[in-house]
């Protein structure tokens, strides 16, 4: 079975603490894909990589850094939370290509006090 | 840049009744086109996707969707709906030749009255 999993279902944090939220995929896909889900705003992506050391901007990257270091492994960071990062984070991963199904983990609900 | 509208923040249907959720894009061209759902707690898993070709897709539990390139839209249908379909749906839509990264609609949250 397929799988895409997140460090943490939930997580709670400080305002100013460094958050970090992992993610690992098992099916050798290129691409991987972080998003931020909040009610009413469906997914908005925050950074995507094709390959290792390889990251794209999305949409809402003020913030955030990424990090890939190996293939299976995309990592997100908060450098300095802020209680507006107060969110669902949606990590996904797909084949490299167009039109590919993309495949996504459970979301780590993180909430910045 | 291609973009995909969800008119529809909320619908309510009763178990047992059809479903109809709708989807509207914009792109010069054909695109691709997907459905996905999000049950409560979960990731989004993919229903369906059309790329080319016959223009009523089937998915998974039991949904479908048809392609109408005259209206630009792409929506779900379901005969007859259970409880278990509750959840939050996301259209999406990516453009051939241009990013491979889709584009998400905001959702639509579907709840089933008994």
């Amino acid at each position: 079975d397929v799988k895409v999993t997140q460090s943490s279902r939930y997580l709670v944090k400080r305002t100013g603490e460094k958050v970090f939220l992992e993610c690992v995929q098992d099916m050798d896909h290129e691409n991987m894909f972080w998003y931020r889900q909040d009610p009413g705003l469906g997914l908005r992506l925050i950074y995507f990589s094709y390959d290792v050391k390889m990251k794209e901007k999305g949409d809402i990257p003020e913030g955030y850094s990424v990090s890939r270091e190996k293939k299976e492994r995309f990592s997100l960071i908060l450098e300095s939370a802020s209680t507006n990062q107060t969110s669902m984070y949606l990590c996904a991963s797909s084949r490299l290509g167009y039109g590919n199904e993309q495949f996504f983990g459970p979301g780590t609900r993180l909430t910045v006090l | 840049a291609q973009s995909v509208t969800q008119p529809d923040i909320h619908i309510t249907v009763s178990e047992g009744a059809s479903l109809e959720l709708r989807c509207n894009y914009s792109y010069g061209a054909t695109p691709y086109l997907f459905w996905y759902v999000q049950s409560p707690g979960q990731g989004l898993q993919l229903l369906l996707k059309y790329f080319s070709g016959d223009t009523l897709v089937q998915g998974i539990k039991g949904f479908e969707a048809e392609f109408k390139r005259s209206q630009s839209s792409f929506n779900l249908r379901k005969p007859s709906v259970h409880w278990s379909d509750a959840a939050e749906y996301f259209c999406a839509v990516g453009a051939p030749g241009g990013s491979y990264i889709p584009t998400f609609g905001r959702g639509t949250s579907l709840i089933v009255h008994p």
